[in-house]
């Protein structure tokens, strides 16, 4: 089982919200991790996004709208990224990335369309 | 800002090596982890390793055996050879900045690795 898993694709609307989910494994914990956030548009490398650990622990990426948010679902061993106010340019690919014992692990990543 | 620019060759045959560079401008140099990562046609990204210069190495225990990650102070530069490549290391590989408060807050622009006999 993977460490960390995302759905493969979501579709929203614009002006509507949109949350990712990223879910780890059932063995290790949310709440211990802290959970990165990147966007990854066609032809482009990644850009970091946000990090969160806990409402006290968290940080947004540099010129990164406060639209773009993080939480977590301890009940659903998920991390969250909730955008709101959906936009066009917010189709893109999101990934989410732990430090998960001796390596940085990616999720597999969601395809996001804004529709 | 800081600039990362990336060079190296683009097509490989079986079990060659593959070496790639990253130049840094603009920005401190020391003071930062340097990290690879990959991603492979149509699929997610994978990291690979990261270097301090002057200090720790890291790599994914995926391809440990093979990689090597250096800085070079002098130049501002980090460097990546991955011995006895195959197939599956056809991949945009690229270079990023690295830190525990915003781990990839700068990235190269990728260097595009084929695999092929």
């Amino acid at each position: 089982q993977a460490v960390l898993t995302q759905a493969s694709s979501l579709s929203a609307s614009p002006g509507a919200s949109a949350s990712l989910t990223c879910t780890l494994r059932s063995d290790i914990s949310v709440g211990t991790y802290m959970i990165y956030w990147y966007q990854q548009k066609p032809g482009s490398p990644p850009q970091f996004l946000l990090r969160y650990k806990s409402d006290f622990d968290k940080k947004q990426g540099s010129g990164v709208p406060s639209r773009f948010s993080g939480s977590k679902d301890a009940t659903a061993n998920a991390a969250i990224l909730l955008i709101s106010g959906l936009q066009s340019e917010d189709e893109a690919d999101y990934y989410c990335m732990v430090w998960h014992d001796t390596a940085w692990v990616f999720g597999g990543g969601t395809k996001l369309t804004v529709l | 800002q800081v600039q990362l620019q990336q060079w190296g060759a683009g097509l490989l045959k079986p079990s060659e090596t593959l070496s790639l560079t990253c130049a840094v401008s603009g920005g401190s140099f020391s003071g930062y982890y340097w990290s690879w990562i990959r991603q492979s046609p149509g699929k997610g990204l994978e990291w690979i390793g990261e270097v301090k210069p002057g200090g720790t190495t890291r790599s994914n225990p995926s391809v440990e055996s093979r990689v090597t990650i250096s800085a070079d102070t002098s130049k501002d530069q980090v460097s990546l050879s991955l011995t006895s490549v195959t197939a599956a290391d056809t991949a945009v590989y690229y270079c990023a900045r690295w830190s525990w408060a915003g781990p990839g807050d700068v990235w190269g622009k990728g260097t595009t690795v084929t695999v092929s006999s």
